[in-house]
C-alpha cells in the first residue's frame, strides 16, 4: 500500500523559499490513477489545499497562493516537491503531502510536517 | 473560491447520532457529487472517512454516512462512540479543491 513521508526544513526566514519533498513508497509516482498533492494546516486552524500535480507534470494550484507556488516531479526518485516562495509567518503550518484522486479524494496522507517560519 | 461552510461544533452523547452539514455553492458542491470528508483527531494526520458524497473507504464503520441536497453535503455519525471525538473537514472537488472550516465534534 502507498505510504507518503514528508521532509525538509522546520524553520524558514522570512521571505527566503520553504522546500519540502514527498517521498512515495509502496507504488509508482507514475501511476496514472493518482494526483500528488500538498495540503497545509496553521496551528489550531483548518486545511488548506495548495496544489497538487500530476506524474505527467501538469500542474493545479490554490489560486490563492498561485503566484508563489511551484509544484514539481521526479519520477526517478519517486518524489514530488513543493516550493513556496516569499514566506511570512502567515506560512507557518504543518504541510502534508497526499494521493489524490478527483473521485476518492485525499488517501493516503503524509504524518506531515511542521514549518515555522521565522528569524 | 471560496471555503466551503461547516459548523464550528457540533456535540452528542454516546449512542446518539450527529450530522454535520458542509455547505458550498452550485459551482462546487451542487454540481458534482465530489465530496470527500476526513477526521483528524489531535496532532495526527486527516483520514479519509466518505468519498464520492457516500462512499466508505474499506475499514471505515458503516456508523459513517454521507449524503447530499442541493448544494449541501452532510456527515452523519451513527452509534456515537468516545473515539469519534475528532475534528471533521468536508471537502469539494469542482475543477478545483476546496475545504471546508472545520468542526469540532465533542462526544459528552
Amino acid at each position: 500500500q502507498l505510504q507518503l513521508q514528508e521532509s525538509g526544513p522546520g524553520l524558514v526566514k522570512p521571505s527566503e523559499t520553504l522546500s519540502l519533498t514527498c517521498t512515495v513508497s509502496g507504488g509508482s509516482i507514475s501511476s496514472s490513477s493518482y494526483y500528488w498533492g500538498w495540503i497545509r494546516q496553521p496551528p489550531g486552524k483548518g486545511l488548506e489545499w495548495i496544489g497538487s500535480i500530476y506524474y505527467s507534470g501538469s500542474t493545479y494550484y490554490n489560486p490563492s497562493l498561485k503566484s508563489r507556488v511551484t509544484i514539481s516531479v521526479d519520477t526517478s526518485k519517486n518524489q514530488f516537491s513543493l516550493k513556496l516562495s516569499s514566506v511570512t509567518a502567515a506560512d507557518t503550518a504543518v504541510y502534508y503531502c497526499a494521493t489524490f484522486n478527483t473521485v476518492t479524494g485525499f488517501d493516503p496522507w503524509g504524518q506531515g510536517t511542521l514549518v515555522t517560519v521565522s528569524s | 473560491q471560496s471555503a466551503l461552510t461547516q459548523p464550528a461544533s457540533v456535540s452528542g452523547s454516546p449512542g446518539q447520532s450527529i450530522t454535520i452539514s458542509c455547505t458550498g455553492t452550485s459551482s462546487d458542491v451542487g454540481s458534482y457529487n465530489l465530496v470527500s470528508w476526513y477526521q483528524q483527531h489531535p496532532g495526527k494526520a486527516p483520514k479519509l472517512m466518505i468519498y464520492e458524497g457516500s462512499k466508505r473507504p474499506s475499514g471505515v464503520s458503516n456508523r459513517f454516512s454521507g449524503s447530499k441536497s442541493g448544494n449541501t453535503a452532510s456527515l452523519t455519525i451513527s452509534g456515537l462512540q468516545a473515539e469519534d471525538e475528532a475534528d471533521y473537514y468536508c471537502c469539494s472537488y469542482a475543477g478545483s479543491v476546496v475545504f471546508g472550516g472545520g468542526t469540532k465534534l465533542t462526544v459528552l
